[in-house]
């Protein structure tokens, strides 16, 4: 059975304090690794879109990246409004469009 | 990226009783899927609405308690039936666009707290 496992559950830092969240999947096969972010009372918000280890995206502050197993969410210099849930969800193979999410971790970024 | 609208946001329901949610895209797209969010829990696939037929459960979804409507490209219900505190939870609708491979947006969702 697929499976998305995020660490940690949750995170606090400092405003500029940069770090990394982690991602680590099993399923074979993999059709994508999505990153997304959720306010709270919102719906997810699609951030990323990972096909091939080595592969590394951008977008303000974050930079997503993915090996054969994982996925991290680097996060520079973060500042308040970067807090929320950060989901991540793995595709499988086959003809379904199917997505396997993660638990999510909760980042607070403190002023 | 598409639109998509959510109603209710959330809603008090009596056990026993049965809500239907909809969820309606600004354009046409090839594929509209249902998920339930738990408190503390993943998001969880439900079913694929699918366009004219019956909709797809995943395992331990059934249609019975989770009727599905999809009767356009635009347009899909998903109603929770006979529910009971357990039911509680966040339900949002998803949809993928015409190319296979991209990403799926999301709806605001609908809050659902069964008393």
């Amino acid at each position: 059975e697929d499976q998305v496992t995020q660490s940690p559950e949750a995170l606090r830092l400092q405003e500029g304090e940069s770090s990394s969240l982690n991602c680590s999947y099993t399923v074979s096969g993999l059709r994508g690794l999505f990153w997304y972010r959720q306010d709270p009372g919102k719906g997810p918000e699609f951030l990323f879109t990972l096909y091939s280890a080595g592969e590394e995206k951008e977008k303000e502050r974050l930079k997503a990246t993915l090996t054969k197993k994982e996925s991290f969410l680097h996060i520079t210099a973060p500042k308040p409004e970067d807090s929320a849930t950060y989901l991540c969800a793995e595709r499988s193979g086959g003809s379904n469009y199917k997505l396997t999410f993660g638990k999510g971790t909760l980042l607070t970024v403190n002023p | 990226s598409a639109v998509i609208s959510q109603k209710p946001s959330r809603d008090i329901c009596q056990r026993g009783t049965s809500l239907t949610i909809q969820c309606q895209v600004d354009s046409q797209v090839t594929m509209m899927f249902w998920y339930r969010q738990q408190p503390g829990q993943s998001l969880t696939l439900i079913a694929t609405a699918n366009q004219g037929s019956e909709a797809t459960y995943e395992s331990g979804f059934v249609i019975d308690k989770f009727p599905i409507s999809r009767p356009n490209l635009t347009f899909s219900t998903l109603t929770v039936s006979n529910m009971s505190p357990e039911d509680s939870s966040i339900y949002l609708c998803s949809v993928v666009g015409e190319r296979f491979d991209t990403e799926a947006f999301f709806g605001q969702g609908t809050r659902l707290t069964v008393v």
